[in-house]
């Protein structure tokens, strides 16, 4: 299992500005995402971090507005660049454990959020 | 792309059963997930079913697999107040369970009536 902590939990931005979201797990994980849950949406993949390289993003996300850190196998961050009220979302980093490894299945497991909101 | 659909809203009578619904695309999908938001909190994997699988039981959850059409059913027996949530259906399509990215429905807001 894995036990996921962000900061902040919650903030309040003014547009044109950028935040750093901090993703730290309590144990050495592989593989770490960061999802986008915009409101009344669903979540959305935005990049998986990778560890010692840099991080592989989906269609629609791009490296200079969601740059992406992770230094070692228990931290990663996400920046919020040059916001704009489409920014406000909740902002999800998640991991992946190993469970079943006779089947191959990973359970994926989900930090508790962090809120944005742009005005 | 790959799609995922729920209904955004289900009431129920505390004790009755709930079934959550939900259709999904990708005929490749391997592993079908339930997880569970509480107001505030993370999301909480509840179960999950590989797709070589109808059906899979896990105390008052019953999930129910119908891959030729492409539908997944999340049945919570004797619903609690404590039910109450949102809960996501989502799919991995790709080998290997969820080593990837997972695709979500929008989540079905399960709402307990006294």
């Amino acid at each position: 299992s894995a036990v996921i902590s962000q900061k902040p939990s919650r903030d309040i931005c003014q547009r044109g500005t950028s935040l750093t979201i901090q993703c730290q797990v309590d144990s050495q994980v592989t593989m770490m995402f960061w999802y986008r849950q915009q409101p009344g949406q669903s979540l959305t993949l935005i990049a998986t971090a990778n560890q010692g390289s840099e991080a592989t993003y989906e269609s629609g996300f791009v490296i200079d507005k969601f740059p992406i850190s992770r230094p070692n196998l228990t931290f990663s961050t996400l920046t919020v660049s040059n916001m704009s009220p489409e920014d406000s979302s909740i902002y999800l980093c998640s991991v992946l454990s190993w469970e079943d490894t006779s089947n191959l299945f990973y359970e994926q497991y989900f930090g508790p959020g962090t809120r944005l909101t742009v005005t | 792309g790959e799609d995922v659909e729920q209904s955004l809203f289900l009431s129920v009578r505390e004790g009755d059963s709930s079934v959550i619904n939900c259709t999904y695309t990708d005929s490749s999908s391997t592993y079908l997930y339930w997880y569970k938001q509480e107001p505030g909190a993370g999301l909480q994997l509840l179960t999950y079913i590989f797709s070589n699988m109808d059906m899979k039981q896990d105390q008052r959850l019953t999930v129910l697999l119908n891959k030729k059409d492409k539908h997944l059913s999340l049945r919570i027996a004797d619903t609690q107040t404590g039910d109450s949530a949102i809960y996501f259906c989502a799919e991995s399509p790709y080998s290997g369970g969820g080593a990837d990215g997972l695709t979500f429905g929008k989540g079905t807001h399960l709402i307990i009536q006294p």
